[in-house]
């Protein structure tokens, strides 16, 4: 089955500084990339997704790039403030055109002001 | 919409014991996710119904977890009897066909002692 591998797991950055947290995947037919945010006592919530015929797509601060040749992607955070400082989970679907997510293990991201 | 809706928030109960998680999906969405979270093992697919029939329960740790979805709008996942390592954040999910994006519920924290 698909198995998601998500780096770092902890990330540190300045106020104002980019972030880049990386994702691979194993299952070459996966076609769906979303990334969730999780604050503290919440559920993840979406903030951006990228789908396989599509190599980059940007929402305000936030980018995600897809390399499905090297069965990778990232999420690039630029200008943080502290209020981005949270949990984030990328994710991949699963084969056979299924629609449940297999998620990678989470990166804490802690913004200092 | 009021979104995805949990209950209880909280529930703290005796090992040995039945727990009921209830869900409300997002009205019109005909995916709903039940994942579990905890420190080591991260986000786990449970099971996943579609238009309220079971399609993938391969994730279901063992007998003594149930789950049923009588009707579009209502699902439980049940643990008879509990178990001291049972004991996490319980999320529930829903989605639509056409729309992978998944919406979380706040989540479900049991303890069980």
């Amino acid at each position: 089955g698909e198995n998601v591998e998500q780096h770092p797991s902890t990330l540190s950055v300045q106020e104002g500084d980019s972030a880049v947290i990386k994702c691979t995947y194993s299952d070459s037919a996966s076609n769906y990339f979303p990334w969730y945010k999780q604050e503290l006592g919440k559920g993840p919530q979406l903030i951006i997704d990228i789908r396989s015929n599509v190599g980059e797509k940007k929402d305000q601060r936030i980018a995600v790039t897809l390399n499905k040749t090297a069965k990778h992607f990232s999420l690039h955070i630029t200008e943080t403030q502290p209020e981005d400082s949270a949990v984030y989970f990328c994710a991949a679907s699963g084969r056979d055109s299924s629609y449940k997510l297999i998620f990678g293990s989470g990166t804490r991201l802690l913004v200092r002001p | 919409d009021a979104g995805v809706i949990q209950s209880p928030r909280h529930e703290v109960t005796e090992m040995g014991q039945e727990v009921t998680l209830r869900c409300k999906p997002i009205s019109g969405h005909d995916y709903l996710f039940w994942y579990r979270q905890t420190m080591m093992r991260g986000l786990e697919l449970l099971i996943y119904f579609n238009n309220n029939v079971p399609i993938d329960d391969s994730g279901m740790p063992e007998d003594r977890f149930s789950a049923k979805m009588p009707n579009a709008s209502f699902s439980t996942l049940k643990i008879q009897p509990s178990e001291p390592r049972d004991s996490a954040v319980y999320f529930c999910a829903s989605s639509m066909m056409t729309d992978y994006g998944y919406t979380f519920g706040s989540g479900t924290r049991l303890t069980v002692v």
